[in-house]
């Protein structure tokens, strides 16, 4: 089944402890994207990657690392979460780049305490 | 910048009507507009996608349009069921000729009503 996975599913954490989502997709998509996803500000794009070692800055990348080493997996890392990092976290992915359909993970829930 | 508005009121209908939404951008008429749905807590479904040379797209009860002269997209659910209660997004590029990036509407609320 094609599909985006997102591990974990739901973390609490507290604020400094270093932490990683994981992302992995098993299409063979080039693009992958990490949102976070806010009450009153929708959607907002973190990172984004249009291939192996291609990784570029979205509109909220303060705070956050990416890194892709292979195709199929995108993690996010947080060195130093603080509590304005609560969100929920959405990893996207699709072929060539931002223009094709986007497939969506199911979603990663962060608490920063 | 471009931004997107989308009716943040929510939108409530009887079931068998014909639900329309409103995706209206603010700067430059973008290359291309995508629908999704998404569900509460779970990631944004796409629907469809619209190109600016393409006045009309449909897919079953879905229908897309695209007025680059009024900035904006419409989005119509006909027959609608009470399955299809969800928030509809519209995404489009923030800048002409940009294909790394999508920016997005907050959404509208659907709620159809058995």
């Amino acid at each position: 089944e094609a599909q985006v996975t997102q591990n974990p599913r739901y973390l609490i954490t507290v604020t400094g402890k270093k932490l990683t989502v994981t992302c992995s997709q098993n299409m063979n998509h080039e693009y992958m994207s990490w949102y976070r996803q806010d009450p009153g500000l929708g959607l907002r794009q973190i990172y984004y990657s249009m291939n192996v070692e291609v990784t570029d800055k979205g509109d909220v990348p303060e705070g956050y690392k990416v890194s892709r080493k292979e195709k199929r997996n995108f993690p996010l890392i947080l060195e130093s979460p603080s509590p304005n990092q609560t969100s929920l976290y959405f990893c996207a992915s699709s072929h060539g780049s931002s223009y094709n359909e986007q497939f969506f993970g199911p979603g990663t829930r962060l608490t920063v305490l | 910048s471009q931004k997107i508005e989308q009716n943040s009121e929510a939108l409530n209908i009887q079931e068998g009507k014909t639900a329309t939404l409103t995706c209206n951008y603010t700067n430059y008429s973008p290359a291309y507009l995508q629908w999704y749905r998404q569900d509460p807590g779970r990631g944004p479904v796409f629907l469809l996608l619209i190109r600016e040379n393409e006045k009309e797209k449909r897919k079953e009860r879905l229908k897309v349009t695209f007025d680059t002269t009024l900035k904006q997209s419409l989005f119509h659910i006909t027959a609608s069921q009470p399955a299809d209660s969800a928030t509809y997004l519209c995404a489009l590029p923030p800048h002409a000729g940009n294909n790394r990036k999508l920016i997005w509407g907050l959404g509208t609320s659907l709620a159809v009503n058995p």
